[in-house]
């Protein structure tokens, strides 16, 4: 069956200090991979997505993406974070062209100043 | 951009009363979802539709659980007699089609007493 972890529930980093967010996933075909953020009281906006091709995806705000078929990862970088980067960031894999996306337990990040 | 939005934000409700969460999709989008998350737990896919029917739908949508498009551009959840464990925020999203993105409404705030 799919799934998705995201291994580490809670992350704090200083503002300006580099981020990476883990994601493993679970899936018998190619994926397709998304990361969401959900700021308090908002709902879930995309940052990024990877369907097919470069393996490196840029996003919004600043994120990246690397998608290593090898590893069943898709981690989530920003090589400087700021305040405003707080939030619970999930990983999701889409199944099969269904639009029914499996999302992981999400990862909190705080940002120290 | 276009979003997607719901009504109401948060809804408190008595247990055993029937709710109604009401989404309105992006205009041109065909596919259209309710997911939802407990507090501290995944956002979990409970339905999808697609052409007027459900498309597919998960174990948590038993038949408490009830979707409608009554007119060319709401979407809405019936809970019919709901209980406590209902509480959760519930998120509507839309989609143009299969694997294209999956765009996710602010949600509504469920809390039954």
């Amino acid at each position: 069956a799919q799934s998705v972890t995201q291994p580490d529930i809670h992350i704090t980093v200083s503002e300006g200090a580099s981020l990476e967010l883990r994601c493993n996933y679970s899936y018998g075909a190619t994926p397709y991979l998304f990361w969401y953020v959900q700021s308090p009281g908002q709902g879930l906006q995309l940052l990024l997505k990877y369907f097919s091709g470069d393996t490196l995806v840029q996003g919004i705000k600043g994120f990246e993406a690397e998608f290593k078929r090898s590893q069943s990862s898709f981690n989530l970088r920003k090589p400087s974070v700021h305040w405003s980067d707080a939030a619970e960031y999930f990983c999701a894999v889409e199944r099969s062209n269904t639009g029914k996306l499996i999302f992981g337990q999400g990862t909190t990040l705080q940002v120290k100043p | 951009e276009p979003e997607v939005t719901q009504t109401p934000s948060h809804q408190v409700t008595q247990m055993g009363q029937e709710v109604i969460l009401r989404c309105v999709p992006i205009s041109n989008h065909l596919y259209f979802y309710w997911y939802r998350q407990i507090l501290g737990q995944k956002v979990e896919f409970l339905v999808s539709f697609y052409n007027n029917e459900i498309s597919e739908k998960s174990e948590i949508f038993d038949d408490q659980f009830s979707v409608e498009r009554p007119d060319g551009s709401n979407f809405t959840l019936k809970i019919r007699s709901t209980k406590l464990e209902d509480s959760a925020m519930y998120f509507c999203a839309s989609s143009g089609g299969a694997g294209n993105t999956i765009y996710f409404g602010e949600g509504s705030w469920l809390t039954v007493v």
